[in-house]
């Protein structure tokens, strides 16, 4: 089945720089993959997807690139704000059965300072 | 109000009680899912319906049980309660389709600790 790994489990960046989280893949059958932010005492949100047949998709502050040969993607937050820090998670779309569920990474602290 | 509202928020229940969790959904979707958050471990799925009459185990079911009692309602219960199930869990739900990458909507969650 899909395993997910991703980093750096915490990341600490200035207000205005860019801020990069990293996942690696390993079932690569897998098509989907979404990030999901979560705010404190909230549950996550998604916040942007690619799917396996683009290799960048980006929104506004925020892009993921993929890498299908590498099995691994990323997430990019340009000119980060307060407003950034939360918890994020990388995900793939594991196909076990006949209809898939996602794999979660274990999540990246980001703190974004002032 | 929430889409997808989780009762109740913040639990302390004793070892061995049977405890139990609820969620329902005004979205009208018909997959739900149970996820546990537990710190450095990420989310992970408990248990998964794709509608009334289908529910399926995902990553870690041992120790919990679930009723799917509505299309609208789907419950997570501990039979008995152990402190290694201290944890934060999610209810979420997406729509169906034969592809799968679907948007999950998550609750905003249950403590639950275990003393």
């Amino acid at each position: 089945g899909e395993n997910v790994e991703q980093h750096p489990s915490t990341l600490s960046v200035q207000e205005g720089d860019s801020a990069v989280i990293k996942c690696t893949y390993s079932d690569s059958a897998s098509n989907y993959f979404p990030w999901y932010k979560q705010e404190l005492g909230k549950g996550p949100q998604l916040i942007i997807d690619i799917r396996s047949n683009v290799g960048e998709k980006k929104d506004q502050r925020i892009a993921v690139t993929l890498n299908k040969t590498a099995k691994h993607f990323s997430l990019h937050i340009t000119e980060t704000q307060p407003e950034d820090s939360a918890v994020y998670f990388c995900a793939g779309l594991n196909y076990g059965g006949s209809q898939g569920n996602l794999i979660f990474g274990k999540g990246t602290k980001l703190s974004v300072k002032p | 109000d929430a889409d997808v509202t989780q009762t109740p928020r913040n639990r302390i229940t004793k070892t061995g009680k049977r405890i139990m969790l609820e969620c329902s959904q005004t979205k009208g979707h018909d997959r739900m899912y149970w996820y546990r958050q537990d710190p450095g471990l990420g989310l992970r799925l408990i248990y998964y319906s794709f509608d009334v009459k289908d529910i399926n185990k995902g990553e870690i079911s041992d120790g919990y049980s679930v009723s799917r009692q509505a299309q609208a309602k789907f419950s997570l219960s501990l039979e008995s309660a152990i402190p290694n199930q201290t944890a934060l869990y999610f209810c979420a739900t997406s729509e169906s389709t034969g592809t799968g990458g679907n948007t999950i909507y998550f609750g905003e969650g249950s403590w639950l600790t275990v003393v």
